[in-house]
């Protein structure tokens, strides 16, 4: 149980486009979505939280009009990288919480962002 | 200035023997303390949990011990085995200091289980 799919798992985007990532909790309700990023050989950033039906809470520093995200259903949020610089080339990974621990987070397999 | 802190990068362990990984954190405020798993390229694990009320929690090989006055918690894995080889982050989360949960990690060590 507790499974988190990520689509797509890796993606190559030229500069200016926008890119679109979902995430999706497969056997439970998810009522948090956290979306975090990793740079090469460091830890997590969380970037922001997000609850079902409301407006996502950013990390400071964190450009909400440049990541967009939705969180329209219990088992489902994305994440829009909009107008997409090779800065924003990143691994992205989701999680959600709601799983069979209350406060464990259950995270994606990610998703591998190019921007040339 | 980080909350969670792994000291050590890495670790490097004979198959069979025990491994022990520590997390150390800053915010009394912390109550509640994960380990995760992560290999690369793949989204993190979740491998063991503990709560503030607890000073110990079992699963299998893995053993999550937390020392709250030392603001410490160690992670045991015994006996390790060549598949355990990954990096391993501890998380904490202030539950009820109203930040939903989120977790802040550590910036992980990374096990190397030789056979």
């Amino acid at each position: 149980g507790a499974v988190v799919s990520q689509h797509p798992s890796w993606v190559i985007c030229k500069s200016g486009t926008s890119v679109k990532i979902e995430c999706r909790s497969l056997d439970f309700q998810a009522t948090t979505m956290f979306w975090y990023r990793q740079f090469p050989k460091q830890s997590l950033m969380l970037m922001a939280t997000s609850n079902e039906g409301s407006k996502a809470t950013y990390e400071q520093g964190v450009e909400k009009d440049k990541f967009l995200i939705n969180h329209a259903s219990l088992t489902l949020s994305t994440l829009t990288v909009t107008s997409a610089h090779p800065e924003d080339s990143s691994f992205y990974i989701c999680s959600a919480q709601g799983g069979g621990g209350v406060y464990t987070q259950y995270f994606g397999p990610g998703t591998r962002l190019t921007v040339l | 200035d980080q909350q969670v802190k792994q000291n050590s990068p890495s670790l490097s362990v004979q198959e069979g023997r025990i491994s022990i990984l520590n997390c150390d954190y800053t915010n009394s405020m912390f109550d509640y303390f994960l380990w995760y798993k992560k290999y690369p390229a793949e989204g993190p694990t979740f491998l063991i949990s503990i709560s503030s009320i607890k000073d110990k929690n079992e699963d299998g090989r893995f053993t999550v011990f937390l020392n709250k006055s030392a603001k410490h918690l160690s992670l045991h894995i015994v006996p390790s085995q060549p598949g355990d080889s990954a990096v391993y982050f501890c998380a904490a989360s202030a539950m009820y200091g109203g930040s939903q949960g989120n977790l802040i990690f550590g910036k992980g060590t990374k096990l190397s289980v030789k056979p």
